[in-house]
C-alpha cells in the first residue's frame, strides 16, 4: 500500500490564481481531512469527510472547497490564492468513519508546502 | 465548539529526565484523545490514542497519557526522554457528534545531549 499520498509537493502561486491539491489513499478508508499548518497555530482542519460524498466544514473553511466523489480521492481546491493561504498543507485518513470504533488513527500525507505571492 | 490546548509551547530537557506536556480540551461531550508526534522533516505520526476503559494509555517509544475527565485533561509523559525524542508533539481530540477532529497548537520539544 501506498498509504497516503499528495501532489504536488511544493507549489507556488500567484495571488488570485486557482489550483487543486490532490490527496489520494489506497486503504479504503472512510474518514479523509485537510489540514494547514503554520508555525505556532499547530494543525487546523479546512474540511473533512465521513464518506464518499459527504462532506464538513472544518475550523478553517473560508477560500477552500472540497468534493469527495469516491472513497480514495479528495481533492483541496483553492478558488482564488491569497498569501494567507502560504501554509503547509497535510492529508489524513482513518478507517472508520464514526467515532468511538478502534480504526480511528489517522493516517497523514507527505503535506503540500505552498506558497503564494 | 471543541478546543484543545497544550500549555507548553517550547520545551528544553536534558537526556534522562522526566517529561510531562499538558493538554486540556473543551467539549462537554464524549472524546477520543490522541498524541502525534512530528519528527524533524517528517510527518505526523500516533504516539497513542485513548478510545474507552483504562484512563492509562501507553503507546510507543516509551509514552503513556492519563485521562482525567474530571479535568478534562490528556498529558503525556515518559520518565526519561533521549535526545532522539526531539519533536513536536500534538494532541488530538475527536468529538463523537460530529467527528470533528482539532489539534492544539503542539509543543517543540527539545533535548539536549
Amino acid at each position: 500500500n501506498a498509504g497516503v499520498t499528495q501532489t504536488p509537493k511544493f507549489q507556488v502561486l500567484k495571488t488570485g490564481q486557482s489550483m487543486t491539491l490532490q490527496c489520494a489513499q489506497d486503504m479504503n478508508h472512510e474518514y479523509m481531512s485537510w489540514y494547514r499548518q503554520d508555525p505556532g497555530m499547530g494543525l487546523r482542519l479546512i474540511h473533512y469527510s465521513v464518506g464518499a460524498g459527504i462532506t464538513d466544514q472544518g475550523e478553517v473553511p473560508n477560500g477552500y472547497n472540497v468534493s469527495r466523489s469516491t472513497t480514495e480521492d479528495f481533492p483541496l481546491r483553492l478558488l482564488s490564492a491569497a498569501p494567507s493561504q502560504t501554509s503547509v498543507y497535510f492529508c489524513a485518513s482513518s478507517e472508520q468513519a464514526t467515532s468511538g470504533r478502534a480504526g480511528d488513527t489517522q493516517y497523514f500525507g507527505p503535506g503540500t508546502r505552498l506558497t503564494v505571492l | 465548539a471543541q478546543s484543545v490546548s497544550q500549555h507548553n509551547h517550547h520545551v528544553i530537557l536534558s537526556e534522562a529526565a522526566s517529561l510531562e506536556l499538558g493538554c486540556n480540551y473543551s467539549y462537554g461531550g464524549t472524546v477520543n484523545l490522541f498524541w502525534y508526534v512530528q519528527y524533524p522533516g517528517q510527518h505526523l505520526q500516533l504516539l497513542l490514542k485513548y478510545f474507552s476503559g483504562d484512563p492509562l494509555v501507553k503507546g510507543i517509544k516509551g509514552f503513556e497519557a492519563e485521562f482525567i475527565k474530571s479535568k478534562f485533561s490528556f498529558n503525556l509523559r515518559k520518565p526519561s526522554v533521549q535526545w532522539s525524542d526531539t519533536a513536536e508533539y500534538f494532541c488530538a481530540v475527536r468529538n463523537r457528534r460530529d467527528d470533528k477532529i482539532i489539534f492544539g497548537k503542539g509543543t517543540r520539544l527539545h533535548i539536549l545531549p
